[in-house]
């Protein structure tokens, strides 16, 4: 089963808009932690949000906010009022399984390329 | 932004041939991260590195290897390059007290 489901390859916004980007997680831990990274078509890897699983307020970056829903397992990252710089891949993340030596795997989707329309 | 910096940027080779990319950073942060991006796959782990000349394997490991003599410092070789190694390769760095990793800007490398 897939540890990380982006299920929207790609998506289409109006500038200004508000757009919600899917992420579900399987993992039976009880510590987690969830990411959204933006890959501009530069290349990068920017960090936009972290989200842990014991934490009780959604969290917000910004434009950025992270709906976190544990009991189904979803981790969506909201964008509110889209600009043009938005168009990017957008990838969810997943921490989680025992830490060995200060390291504890990190699971990434497969992105959602969204795509903002003037 | 996390100073993170990855050389070459970009690299064509030869099958065969041993290829070294390099990730430096200026954090200072103990854990550094070796991924590499194929499309469908988005990132794997190669190897990564929890402090100088202590580093372990990934879950995409085997053609690979790395070395860390500095913290600073943490060098990805392959040994005999293949076709199935051309990829885009991102270094990552995290700090013990956050659980978030910063990415380099990443290494394009094609294997001819």
């Amino acid at each position: 089963a897939q540890k990380i489901t982006q299920t929207q390859p790609g998506m289409f916004v109006q500038e200004k808009e508000a757009v919600t980007l899917d992420c579900t997680y399987d993992t039976s831990d009880q510590s987690y932690g969830l990411f959204w990274y933006k890959q501009p078509s530069s290349g990068e890897m920017i960090f936009l949000i972290y989200q842990g699983s014991y934490d009780e307020q959604n969290a917000t970056e910004g434009r950025y906010s992270l709906n976190f829903q544990k009991a189904r397992k979803s981790a969506n990252l909201v964008i509110s009022a889209s600009q043009l710089g938005d168009s990017a891949m957008y990838f969810c993340a997943m921490r989680e399984g025992p830490r060995r030596r200060g390291y504890q795997k990190v699971t990434f989707g497969t992105g959602t390329k969204l795509q903002v329309i003037p | 932004d996390a100073g993170i910096t990855q050389s070459p940027r970009h690299k064509v080779t030869e099958t065969g041939t041993p290829v070294t990319l390099r990730c430096h950073q200026t954090e200072n942060h103990r854990y550094m991260y070796w991924y590499r991006q194929d499309p469908g796959h988005g990132l794997r782990l190669i190897h990564y590195s929890y402090g100088v000349k202590d580093t372990d394997k990934g879950e995409v490991s085997d053609g690979y290897s790395v070395s860390r003599s500095k913290t600073e410092d943490f060098l990805l070789t392959l040994e005999s390059a293949t076709s199935s190694q051309t990829s885009v390769y991102f270094c990552a760095i995290k700090s013990p007290a956050r659980e978030t990793q910063y990415f380099g800007p990443g290494t394009r490398l094609l294997v001819l």
